[in-house]
């Protein structure tokens, strides 16, 4: 079984500051991890993705994530918050034997104050 | 390549009717995947197709809920019988299994609303 927890429904922080989401991952194989940005009313755009690669993943947009299996995290970063970052985020898990789809937590949504 | 199609964007019907949502996936992209997202929460898989083959359901998708993809391309959700609880986004995405599994790509929904 895989699950994602995501610690805060809600993160705000002032422009410039470092934007730091939560993501805790639970999965009996080892995963395949994700996060994804959502704008209102529109579909999932893919930031970053760990495969089983380097630990330390780069997206779009300034954003990373780091793989910690000891810790079983998977928190994404941004070290200066910019207004258009404003947004839903979601984490997702995976097997990485491609049987299964993803599973997403319940999402953070993060405000960025000017 | 104009990316993954949902049809229609906002559908609004009476508790016991029929819906059906279209999804036209990228073209390349042998995988096809639906979920649904509900006010709050993240998106919760419902089923997804290799080709025309189901491979997989969610417990969520219950009797009332039936999907096809019947040549490989395009895919219908339909829910039969509407609840008010299947108020909801319903998301389409498509990725190709042999290129990139996990490079999905989303449509932008169907918000579906029960009254």
């Amino acid at each position: 079984a895989q699950s994602v927890t995501q610690l805060g429904s809600h993160v705000s922080v002032s422009e410039g500051a470092l934007v730091l989401l939560r993501c805790n991952y639970s999965s009996s194989v080892p995963p395949y991890l994700f996060w994804y940005v959502q704008y209102p009313n529109q579909g999932l755009q893919l930031l970053l993705k760990y495969t089983s690669a380097a630990t330390l993943v780069k997206g779009i947009n300034g954003f990373e994530a780091e793989f910690k299996k000891s810790e079983t995290s998977f928190h994404l970063t941004k070290p200066s918050a910019h207004m258009s970052d404003a947004a839903e985020y979601f984490c997702a898990v995976s097997e990485g034997t491609g049987r299964r789809a993803l599973t997403f937590g319940s999402g953070t949504r993060l405000q960025v104050q000017p | 390549d104009t990316g993954v199609s949902q049809d229609p964007r906002h559908k609004i019907t009476k508790r016991g009717q029929n819906v059906t949502f279209r999804c036209d996936p990228i073209s390349e992209h042998n995988r096809l995947y639906w979920y649904r997202q509900t006010l709050g929460q993240g998106p919760e898989f419902l089923t997804y197709f290799q080709n025309e083959a189901q491979l997989e359901k969610s417990r969520l998708l219950s009797d009332r809920f039936s999907a096809e993809r019947p040549k490989g391309s395009f895919s219908t959700l339909e829910i039969q019988r509407t609840e008010q609880g299947d108020s909801a986004m319903y998301l389409c995405a498509s990725s190709s299994w042999d290129r990139d599994l996990y490079g999905y790509t989303f449509g932008s929904g169907t918000r579906l609303t029960v009254v």
